[in-house]
């Protein structure tokens, strides 16, 4: 099984601190995702990456980036926290090929106060 | 650009009955996949059945089908013999043009509540 860890379930951070969500996958996978949800407007797209050292900006980047060192890890950054990005955050991979689900982390829930 | 709508927020089901969800997309590929997920109040997002379009017959894995009408584009999901433990949000996903490896666009999801 595809096993997608995501660092924290719940985290609360102060508005203005730069805060770091991790995500590792064990399957080799290329793609990965950052996506965010909120209550009546689903999943949107942050960013996502390819390839190691490759991103791509998604629906809502803006007060967010992301780094991609290593093949199983990607993480998502926020440079200056605001309240507005309290929200569960998901993270997700799949293999290249168009039938290829995405496998999801179990998301962290983070609070900016 | 594609888009996904799912135009029910809520819905209700007895134990042991079918419930379809539903699920419109557009896009102007002709080649694309669309894919239903369940997130439980824990969280996690759990893959339930894909269908391509160029798939002939409707996809099914156990209690759940896919009725996949191409010309009207939908693609409704039907959870059959409802259990308490479908209690959950639903998400309808398609990534359209494969070859071009793009993510999968969400729609907003319907919340089903299974009474007993």
């Amino acid at each position: 099984d595809v096993k997608v860890t995501q660092s924290s379930r719940y985290l609360v951070k102060r508005t203005g601190e730069k805060v770091f969500l991790e995500c590792v996958q064990d399957m080799d996978h290329e793609n990965m995702f950052w996506y965010r949800q909120d209550p009546g407007l689903g999943l949107r797209l942050i960013y996502f990456s390819y390839d190691v050292k490759m991103k791509e900006k998604g629906d809502i980047p803006e007060g967010y980036s992301v780094s991609r060192e290593k093949k199983e890890r990607f993480s998502l950054i926020l440079e200056s926290a605001s309240t507005n990005q309290t929200s569960m955050y998901l993270c997700a991979t799949n293999p290249r090929g168009g039938n290829q689900p995405q496998h999801f982390g179990d998301g962290t829930r983070l609070s900016i106060l | 650009a594609q888009k996904i709508t799912q135009t029910q927020p809520g819905m209700f089901v007895q134990e042991k009955e079918a419930v379809t969800l539903d699920c419109t997309y557009d896009t102007s590929d002709q080649s694309y996949g669309l894919f239903w997920y369940k997130q439980p109040s824990s969280g996690e997002m759990i893959f339930l059945i894909y269908q391509g379009s160029y798939d002939e017959q409707n996809a099914t894995e156990g209690r759940y089908s896919l009725n996949f009408q191409k010309a009207r584009k939908s693609a409704n999901l039907v959870i059959s013999a409802s259990q308490l433990g479908d209690s959950a949000m639903y998400f309808c996903a398609m990534r359209d043009a494969p070859w071009r490896n793009t993510p999968l666009v969400f729609g907003k999801g319907t919340r089903l509540s299974v009474i007993a």
